[in-house]
């Protein structure tokens, strides 16, 4: 079943303790993103990746890391985690010529909610 | 900065009724016009979407009325059932490989359909 992966579904951590977040996708798309979603704020990028080893800011990437190091991999890494990152947060991936395309929609993950006190 | 403007946050829809919403955008580059829907628990799934050379995109219930010298397109849900009861989140993307392409969202509309 073609799919987005993320791991762990729920979070509970304390403030500075370093934690990362992966996300697997199984049909081999190049594009894969991160997105927060917040109350009122809608979906909100953090960071996406066009290929292998490219990565790029997208509109909230304060206080986030990724890397891409294989395709089907792209963990979001935490190092100081504060309160104001608590959100429930999605990986999504999609095919490389037209990201989110009707004809390469957007899959998401089924979201991982962080809370850090 | 609020790219696309999406509105109500939440609505209340009788079964069979027209649920509506709305979206506007400012960027004049974008051109397509996807809507998402999410249900609880799951992420956001790929709905229905337009590009602005039509005016109207029909699937089953679900039409996305499009105005491009407003800007602004909605969504509506001819006779509306419990099961899309959901949050829904358009989008807007500037296209074009590299660069500006990436979709930004609205900030989701919550649509419950009472029996």
């Amino acid at each position: 079943e073609a799919q987005v992966t993320q791991n762990p579904r729920y979070l509970i951590t304390v403030t500075g303790k370093k934690l990362t977040v992966t996300c697997s996708q199984n049909m081999n798309h190049e594009y894969m993103s991160w997105y927060r979603q917040d109350p009122g704020l809608g979906l909100r990028q953090i960071y996406y990746s066009m290929n292998v080893e490219v990565t790029d800011k997208g509109d909230v990437p304060e206080g986030y890391k990724v890397s891409r190091k294989e395709k089907r991999n792209f963990p979001l890494i935490l190092e100081s985690p504060s309160p104001n990152q608590t959100s429930l947060y999605f990986c999504a991936s999609s095919s490389p010529n037209f990201p989110g395309r009707l004809d390469s929609p957007l899959h998401f993950g089924n979201g991982t909610r962080l809370t850090v006190t | 900065q609020q790219q696309v403007k999406q509105s109500p946050q939440s609505l209340i829809v009788q079964k069979g009724g027209i649920s509506i919403i709305n979206c506007a955008y400012e960027n004049t580059a974008f051109d397509y016009f996807p809507w998402y829907q999410q249900f609880p628990g799951k992420g956001p799934a790929l709905l229905i979407a337009i590009r602005p050379d039509v005016s109207e995109k029909k699937e089953g219930r679900f039409t996305i009325s499009f105005n491009k010298s407003a800007k602004q397109f909605s969504l509506h849900i001819m006779d509306s059932q419990p099961g899309d009861s959901a949050t829904y989140f358009c989008a807007a993307n500037s296209g074009g490989w590299g660069g500006g392409n990436k979709l930004t969202f609205g900030t989701g509309t919550q649509l419950k359909v009472e029996l």
